[in-house]
């Protein structure tokens, strides 16, 4: 089945470091991919797609090129803040499978020091 | 306007009660879900249902019943709570039938943080 694994945290950066979360995939037909975002005590929120292949996904500094020979979407942004901290969650949705809904990787705990 | 709500926002109760949750989208779509988040974050998907139908049924205990009344409501009803139940519980939707093979991002809402003592 589809499956989604994503770098295990959790990560302390200081503010203005360069971030990555490595996220890799596994499904058996053409998944859309997403990155959410869950800041404490809320819900979980769209931070960017992808919908196919070569495609970048890019939003609030954040980006993340859906890359099929790999198999990852990983999700990169350049100069972190406080207000970056969060747990970010990668996530596929496959229309053709499982009924359209999401699988999600573990999350990751992002911690930004000022 | 908020998207997806779901109330109440915290249930503390006693091991053995019944207890509700409830959900309502206010955004048109056509498939809701509930899942559970754990204390280490991790989610998990419980149900899901496409205009009123039940699709998706994982491993959860029968205590666990979901009821859609009508496309913008899914409520979580649990019997005989017990205290590993205590846990995050998000209701969600997605439009899954576009008309094209396009995946859609799910929306949330807040959460329900329940705690069976």
């Amino acid at each position: 089945g589809d499956s989604v694994t994503q770098m295990e945290g959790p990560v302390t950066l200081s503010e203005e470091a360069f971030l990555t979360i490595n996220c890799t995939y596994t499904a058996t037909g053409y998944p859309s991919l997403f990155w959410y975002v869950q800041y404490p005590g809320e819900g979980l929120q769209l931070l960017l797609k992808a919908t196919k292949a070569d495609d970048k996904g890019s939003n609030k500094g954040f980006e993340a090129t859906y890359r099929k020979e790999t198999t990852s979407f990983h999700l990169e942004k350049g100069s972190v803040q406080v207000s970056d901290s969060a747990v970010y969650f990668c996530a596929l949705s496959d229309y053709n499978t499982n009924a359209g809904k999401s699988t999600f990787g573990d999350g990751t705990t992002l911690t930004v020091k000022p | 306007d908020t998207a997806v709500s779901q109330t109440p926002k915290y249930l503390v109760t006693q091991m053995g009660n019944d207890k509700s949750i409830k959900c309502e989208q206010n955004l048109g779509h056509d498939t809701m879900y509930w899942y559970k988040q754990d204390s280490k974050k991790f989610l998990k998907i419980m149900f899901s249902y496409n205009n009123k139908e039940l699709i998706i049924n994982e491993t959860v205990p029968n205590r666990f019943s979901p009821k859609s009344p009508d496309k913008a409501h899914l409520n979580l009803h649990i019997n005989s709570l017990e205290l590993g139940d205590s846990a995050v519980y998000f209701c969600a939707s997605s439009q899954r039938n576009l008309g094209y093979r396009v995946n859609t991002e799910a929306f949330f809402g807040q959460g329900t943080r329940l705690t069976v003592v």
